[in-house]
């Protein structure tokens, strides 16, 4: 089975200033990697994913993750964010179509 | 497409009555996901159906829940008889045959009085 740690419940940053996500996962068998990203009162919606080839992998609103096989990581980031930003982030796997999400990270995004 | 849809949007009920939560698939979907999110136990993966037939119930909490999927256009998920435990935010999720993306709707906000 499958499973993910978000390593931070929380992250309050300051506006135009950079940001990491830290996720990792455990899995004995290969697996695809998501970023979900919920603004309050929303479902879920895509980031970023990684299927395979690059490590890097860029999404919408200018953010970008590095899936690390050795460090079993998927940490996000973004170099400068903005206050839109504010919002619950999830880490997830998927192995054989089924999602296993972490618990979230609230980034909170201050003037 | 208008994306995952979902009714009714919020709800309110009193313990004891039945609560039936619906959605509409995206279309040309073949898996289709409902979870609860609440604060104290997060994003939880109740039941997940593939062409209309349930793979995975195991996230369902107890006998008083039941979901189904009738066609590929439609799914329930029904609580008979609602506590005010129940109170959550219940979403679909749908997912195509050659994606591993899943795709949420709005939810439902249940508040069981």
């Amino acid at each position: 089975a499958q499973s993910v740690t978000q390593l931070d419940s929380q992250v309050p940053v300051f506006e135009e200033a950079p940001v990491e996500l830290r996720c990792n996962y455990s899995s004995s068998v290969s697996v695809y990697l998501f970023w979900y990203v919920q603004y309050p009162n929303q479902g879920l919606q895509l980031l970023l994913k990684y299927l395979s080839g690059s490590t890097l992998v860029k999404g919408i609103n200018g953010f970008e993750a590095e899936f690390n096989k050795s460090q079993t990581s998927f940490h996000l980031r973004k170099p400068s964010v903005h206050i839109s930003d504010t919002a619950e982030y999830f880490c997830a796997v998927n192995l054989a179509g089924k999602s296993t999400f972490g618990d979230g990270t609230t980034l909170t995004v201050k003037p | 497409d208008a994306g995952v849809i979902q009714s009714p949007r919020h709800e309110v009920t009193e313990m004891g009555q039945e609560v039936t939560l619906r959605c509409k698939p995206i279309s040309g979907h073949n898996s289709l996901f409902w979870y609860r999110q609440t604060m104290m136990r997060g994003l939880e993966l109740l039941i997940y159906f593939n062409n209309n037939v349930p793979i995975d119930d195991s996230g369902m909490p107890e006998d008083r829940f039941s979901a189904k999927m009738p066609n590929a256009s439609f799914s329930t998920l029904k609580i008979q008889p609602s506590e005010p435990r129940d109170s959550a935010v219940y979403f679909c999720a749908t997912s195509g045959p050659t994606e591993y993306e899943q795709y949420f709707g709005p939810g439902t906000r249940l508040t069981v009085t």
